[in-house]
């Protein structure tokens, strides 16, 4: 199986702030990764795909990039409604993995 | 809008069959890869399997023993089965949509709402 390591695994920030989280796969995967935000109680939610791919509706303050081994995911300016956890999650090969998520605080 | 609702007991006895159902509503269903997905409380997120509209399945080596995932397309929905169950399997299971199993495509646009099974005598 491929390892997703994300780091950190959590994070303090403030409203306004610039964020930046890295995941790292444990063999080359392309563009194949995929980053979802999951509040308390709910379903992941598509974010990013094929690591720096917008989904429709998603705010531009999100953005993704890397290739191969090495991926960040970044947030511009952090809203109050961005405080939730975010996974990355490679789609190259079965199985698919997740990384083990970052808690994003204030 | 595509909407995938999952449903089934809250409450398995160990060593019983985990059995659960997704209901997918609000659009076309051919053509897809149908998975589950489960997260165990405070914890990360394992990918249990797929079945594609082939009728094709995938499942993840470290549950492949115990899961069956099963669909029938003249209700809309897609079953999983995970026998033998134990307290490790306590988990929110979710079902998720995706277009292909691997490469382009293969990210989860849809998922359910998720709901918790726990396993306890």
């Amino acid at each position: 199986d491929i390892q997703m390591t994300q780091s950190p695994s959590s994070l303090s920030a403030s409203v306004g702030d610039r964020v930046t989280i890295t995941c790292q796969a444990s063999q080359d995967i392309g563009h194949f990764l995929n980053w979802y935000q999951q509040r308390p109680g709910k379903a992941p939610k598509l974010l990013i795909y094929d690591a720096s791919i917008l989904e429709s509706g998603v705010p531009s303050r999100f953005s993704g990039g890397g290739s191969g081994t090495d991926f960040t995911f970044s947030i511009s300016s952090l809203q109050a409604e961005d405080f939730a956890t975010y996974f990355c999650q490679q789609s190259n090969n079965l199985p698919v993995t997740f990384g083990q998520g970052t808690r994003l605080e204030i | 809008q595509v909407q995938l609702q999952e449903s089934g007991p809250g409450l398995v006895k160990p060593s019983e069959t985990l059995s659960l159902t997704c209901t997918v509503s609000g659009g076309p269903n051919n053509r897809y890869y149908w998975n589950w997905i489960r997260q165990p409380p405070g914890g990360g997120l394992e990918w249990i399997g797929y079945i594609n509209y082939r009728g094709t399945t995938n499942y993840n080596p470290s549950l492949k023993s115990r899961v069956t995932i099963s669909v029938d397309t003249s209700k809309n929905q897609f079953s999983l089965n995970l026998k033998s169950v134990t307290a490790a399997d306590t988990a929110v299971y979710y079902c998720a949509r995706a277009v292909r199993g691997t490469g382009p495509d293969a990210e989860f646009h849809h998922w359910g709402q998720g709901t918790l099974v726990t396993v306890s005598s």
